[in-house]
C-alpha cells in the first residue's frame, strides 16, 4: 500500500520565480491537505482540497494556490517567491468516508535564493 | 483557530529513561493527533487519540478533551525515539493545528 508521495525533494529558486509542488495521496484517499514548516517551527495549513475544490484555506495569501485532480492528486502553486517561503512543504491525505486520520509525506524542502 | 502549547520545549533523556511530554490545547476538538518527525522532515504518524487512552509498544498516549490536553508516554526511551514530538488536534474545521513541538535528545 503506497503512502503518500510528493515531488520534488528538493528544489532551489529565485526571488519572483514560480514553484509548483505535486502530491499523491494514500490509496483510498480523497481528501488532501498543504501544510508549510518554517525552520524550528511547527506546519502550518496552507489549504485543503477535496472533490477538485479547495474546502478550507489558512491565512497564506493569494500568491499560493492550489489544485486537485480527479485521481485526487494535487498541485500546489507559489507565485512570486520571497525569501521568506523557503521552507518544508508537506502534504497530507485523508479519507472523509473514513477517520479523518491525516498522513503525510516526505515534503519538499524549497530554497528560495 | 486552536491555540497549541506544548511542554517541555526541549527534553534530554539517558537511553531506558521515561518521560511524558504535554500538549495543552485552547479549544474542544474533534480529534488528536501525535506525530513524531525525524531528522529527514517525515511526519509519523503515532496515534489518533480524540479521548481516552491507546498504547503501542513502548509509547502511549492519553487524551482528556474536557481539560484541553493530551499526554505522550514514552517508556525505556531508545536513541531512535530523538526527534521532535507534534501535537497536532484539530477542532470544528477540517486542519490540523500544531505546536512548536518537543524536541526529544536520547543518548546512549
Amino acid at each position: 500500500d503506497a503512502g503518500v508521495t510528493q515531488s520534488p525533494t528538493h528544489l532551489i529558486k529565485t526571488r519572483g520565480q514560480q514553484v509548483t509542488l505535486r502530491c499523491s495521496p494514500k490509496s483510498g484517499h480523497d481528501t488532501v491537505s498543504w501544510y508549510q514548516q518554517a525552520l524550528g517551527q511547527g506546519p502550518q495549513f496552507i489549504f485543503q482540497y477535496y472533490e477538485e475544490e479547495e474546502r478550507q484555506r489558512g491565512n497564506f495569501p493569494d500568491r499560493f494556490s492550489g489544485h486537485q485532480f480527479p485521481n485526487y492528486s494535487s498541485e500546489l502553486n507559489v507565485n512570486a517567491l520571497l525569501l521568506g517561503d523557503s521552507a518544508l512543504y508537506l502534504c497530507a491525505s485523508s479519507s472523509l468516508r473514513r477517520v479523518s486520520e491525516q498522513y503525510f509525506g516526505p515534503g519538499t524542502r524549497l530554497t528560495v535564493t | 483557530g486552536i491555540q497549541v502549547e506544548q511542554s517541555p520545549p526541549d527534553l534530554i533523556l539517558q537511553e531506558g529513561a521515561n518521560s511524558t511530554l504535554r500538549c495543552n490545547f485552547s479549544d474542544s476538538v474533534n480529534n488528536l493527533q501525535w506525530f513524531h518527525q525525524n531528522p529527514w522532515g517525515q511526519l509519523i504518524n503515532l496515534f489518533y487519540i480524540p479521548s481516552g487512552t491507546k498504547q503501542n509498544g513502548r509509547l502511549s498516549a492519553t487524551t482528556v478533551a474536557t481539560e484541553r490536553y493530551s499526554l505522550l508516554y514514552i517508556s525505556s526511551s531508545q536513541t531512535t525515539d530523538s526527534g521532535v514530538y507534534f501535537c497536532a488536534p484539530r477542532g470544528n474545521d477540517y486542519k490540523l493545528s500544531f505546536g512548536a513541538g518537543t524536541t526529544v535528545t536520547v543518548r546512549a
